[in-house]
């Protein structure tokens, strides 16, 4: 059974700091990753999506790896900012023939001024 | 303006009542989705369908039933077998073709609706 996990629940930094989310995954057989960012209240905002057979992607100060064989993958956000303040989670769909996504329970960042 | 949306933003149900919950896309996507979201967990599927007039069971399914009579169209109905209904819900959809320059199984949500159950 997949499981996906986020560690840290909660983050603070200081506005410009460079930063890492984890997501880590136990079933490697995954057909693609993809990163969500959610403010209060609100849905969620697709960030970006890694295929299975891509190493990373990138838009903007965003950049998200994937290491399928570790079971991992990271959101790197570089000099941030104070509205990047908001809960961030992923997602994996597993390479199974449903369309069916497993979602970890997020990393709720702020960033201070 | 493409897009997901979700109606209403807030709901409120009284013990015993079915409510159903509204979500239409004009992206053309083939599959939708509905997530249950509580405070301080991920998301969890309710429901799925990949084709019009087809859709299949997620992890928590008991208490709700869906249809998909038309692509565009995914209604959520929370029935009074459902017995802790207060949550907020989410709903998404993907376009399932595969290669070429569409960001395939890419998931898209809407705004989501507040359930509270009085």
């Amino acid at each position: 059974k997949q499981e996906v996990t986020q560690i840290p629940a909660a983050l603070s930094v200081p506005e410009g700091e460079n930063l890492v989310l984890n997501c880590s995954f136990t079933d490697s057989a995954i057909y693609n990753l993809q990163w969500f960012r959610q403010d209060p209240g609100k849905g969620l905002t697709s960030l970006l999506l890694i295929q299975s057979s891509q190493r990373e992607q990138t838009s903007g100060r965003l950049n998200a790896s994937l290491d399928k064989s570790s079971g991992r993958s990271t959101l790197y956000i570089a000099a941030s900012q104070p509205g990047d303040s908001a809960t961030y989670l992923c997602a994996v769909r597993r390479i199974s023939g449903t369309y069916k996504y497993i979602f970890g329970t997020g990393t709720r960042l702020k960033v201070l001024a | 303006d493409g897009g997901i949306t979700q109606s209403p933003k807030y709901l409120f149900r009284k013990e015993g009542q079915n409510v159903t919950l509204s979500c239409e896309q004009n992206l053309n996507h083939d599959a939708m989705y509905w997530y249950r979201q509580d405070p301080g967990q991920g998301l969890r599927l309710i429901y799925y369908s990949q084709i019009v007039n087809d859709f299949q069971k997620g992890d928590i399914a008991e208490g709700y039933s869906v249809s998909r009579e038309k692509k565009e169209s995914f209604p959520l109905t929370v029935t009074s077998a459902q017995k802790n209904p207060t949550a907020f819900y989410l709903c998404a959809s993907s376009s399932l073709s595969s290669g070429g320059w569409v960001s395939y199984n890419e998931q898209f949500f809407g705004p989501g609706t507040r359930l509270t159950v009085l």
